[in-house]
């Protein structure tokens, strides 16, 4: 299996849910990302788990929480969201750097969130 | 931390031109360089990369060139089709961790 998958593909929320999204790989990689990406914009950072460890959180708002539960899966758990948060959110894979190597990002499809 | 500067940010040629994207970064740490290709709608897919012990490496119509005194690389397409219209994003990344910084896209339009 060479894909990143993600789910849902598309969501719809209102600023007081709690929703969550989801990521899984079987690559094998040990590092995991969480990307953001506004129309016509690149994807920003936002967090880096690195063998199942938070290892960079680009100073996302709390109502952001990602999760780790093992190497294969990464979750984003959304809470009191606001509209401008509305975004396509990308989940990526790779082995880890290491020995002064970094390696490839696999993105997966996408989540396309928009928050009413 | 990195900051990459991507030009020019549209790019419109006719097919069986080439294309040429340049990007510039800041971090001398930074020592992988990939090229993403996004179609409207789809993921990011990568469709070439170059190490800092490289300076230039081709995949068929697609290049990448280095210049790691100068902080620049380029994308070079040869022979454009229009399945080549996307969004291009360059990409740089430091050896000591995975904080990946994009360049802000260049949108190519191949004229058929």
């Amino acid at each position: 299996d060479t894909e990143v998958t993600q789910t849902p593909k598309h969501l719809v929320m209102g600023m007081t849910n709690k929703k969550s999204l989801k990521c899984e790989q079987h690559m094998g990689h040990r590092a995991m990302y969480w990307y953001k990406q506004k129309a016509k914009k690149p994807p920003e950072l936002m967090f880096v788990y690195s063998y199942e460890k938070l290892s960079i959180n680009e100073s996302v708002p709390s109502r952001f929480s990602p999760e780790c539960p093992n190497s294969s899966l990464l979750n984003l758990h959304l809470h009191a969201l606001q509209p401008e948060d509305s975004a396509l959110y990308l989940c990526a894979s790779s082995q880890d750097f290491g020995r002064g190597r970094v390696e490839t990002q696999y993105f997966g499809p996408g989540t396309r969130l928009l928050v009413l | 931390g990195e900051n990459v500067e991507q030009h020019p940010s549209t790019l419109s040629v006719q097919e069986g031109d080439s294309a040429v994207i340049k990007c510039t970064y800041s971090d001398s740490a930074s020592n992988y360089f990939p090229w993403y290709k996004q179609e409207l709608g789809k993921r990011p897919q990568l469709i070439i990369d170059i190490r800092s012990n490289v300076g230039e490496k081709k995949d068929q119509r697609i290049a990448v060139t280095l210049n790691k005194t100068a902080k620049h690389f380029s994308l070079h397409i040869t022979e454009t089709q229009p399945e080549d219209s996307a969004v291009y994003f360059c990409a740089a990344s430091p050896y000591n961790n995975n904080d990946m910084r994009f360049g802000a896209g260049t949108r190519l339009t191949v004229k058929p």
